[in-house]
C-alpha cells in the first residue's frame, strides 16, 4: 500500500518571499510518479508540478521547485517569490502506474500581502 | 471542450435521494477516474476506467455507489439512497494514456445531503 503525509495542516508566507511545503512518502515501488497539486477555492485540482522517481534531478516550474530525496522518501514544495495567487490547498500525491492517486490531507498555504 | 467538465457543480439530495454526477473528460482520453473530497481532506479514489471498462472499484464505500462509462468517454457516478456521509466534492479526473502520469481535473460537484 501507498501513503501520502504532509505533517503541516496550514502554513503562512508574505508576499515576495519563499515557503517550503513537506511531505513524505512510503511505497514499495522503484518506479513511481510524486505530484504537487494546487487546489484554489474554484475547487479545480492544478498540477503544480510533476516528478519521475528514476530522474534524480529535482524537477523546477519557474517559481517552483521540489527537493526529491528518495532515500528518505521525501517531497517537499519550495515556491519562491510567493504571490498572492499562490494563496490554496496544496496536495502531495503519488502515483504509480496506471494505478490511482494517492493524495496526503493538504496543506493550507495563506500569502499575506 | 478543452477540460474536464463535471455537472452539476452543486447539488443538494435529501436523504433517501437518488443522485447522478456526470463527468466529460477531455476528448480521447482513455484513463477516467473518480474521487472522493470530505471537507479539510485530500481526495480519495472511488473507481477507475480504462476506455469502457471499469478495472477498479475498490474505493466505493458501498454498493449504492454504482459508475458507467459505457462508450469509453462521458461517466456517470450514480448514489442511490443517498445519506449525510456522503457529503462531500466528487471530482472526475482524465488522463491520456493507461499510465496515469499527468490527470486532468475537473471542478467537482459538491453534493450535500441534508
Amino acid at each position: 500500500a501507498q501513503t501520502v503525509t504532509q505533517s503541516q495542516p496550514e502554513m503562512s508566507v508574505q508576499e515576495a518571499e519563499t515557503v517550503t511545503l513537506s511531505c513524505t512518502y512510503d511505497t514499495s515501488e522503484s518506479n513511481y510518479y510524486l505530484f504537487w497539486y494546487k487546489q484554489p477555492p474554484s475547487r479545480q485540482m492544478i498540477l503544480v508540478i510533476r516528478q519521475e522517481a528514476y530522474k534524480q534531478q529535482n524537477a523546477t516550474e519557474n517559481r517552483f521547485s521540489v527537493n526529491f530525496q528518495k532515500a528518505a522518501k521525501s517531497f517537499s514544495l519550495k515556491i519562491s517569490d510567493s504571490q498572492l495567487g499562490d494563496t490554496a490547498m496544496y496536495f502531495c500525491a503519488l502515483v504509480y502506474g496506471s494505478e490511482k492517486l494517492v493524495f496526503g490531507k493538504g496543506t493550507k498555504l495563506t500569502v499575506n500581502p | 471542450g478543452a477540460g474536464v467538465s463535471q455537472s452539476p457543480r452543486y447539488k443538494v439530495a435529501k436523504r433517501g435521494q437518488d443522485v447522478a454526477l456526470r463527468c466529460d473528460p477531455i476528448s480521447g482520453h482513455v484513463s477516467l477516474f473518480w474521487y472522493q473530497q470530505a471537507l479539510g481532506q485530500g481526495p480519495e479514489f472511488l473507481t477507475y476506467f480504462q476506455n469502457e471498462a471499469q478495472l477498479d472499484k475498490s474505493g466505493l464505500p458501498s454498493d449504492r455507489f454504482f459508475a458507467e462509462r459505457p462508450e469509453g468517454s462521458v461517466s456517470t457516478l450514480k448514489i442511490q439512497r443517498t445519506q449525510q456521509e456522503d457529503s462531500a466534492v466528487y471530482l472526475c479526473a482524465s488522463s491520456r494514456g493507461a499510465m496515469n502520469t499527468e490527470a486532468f481535473f475537473g471542478q467537482g460537484t459538491r453534493l450535500t445531503v441534508v
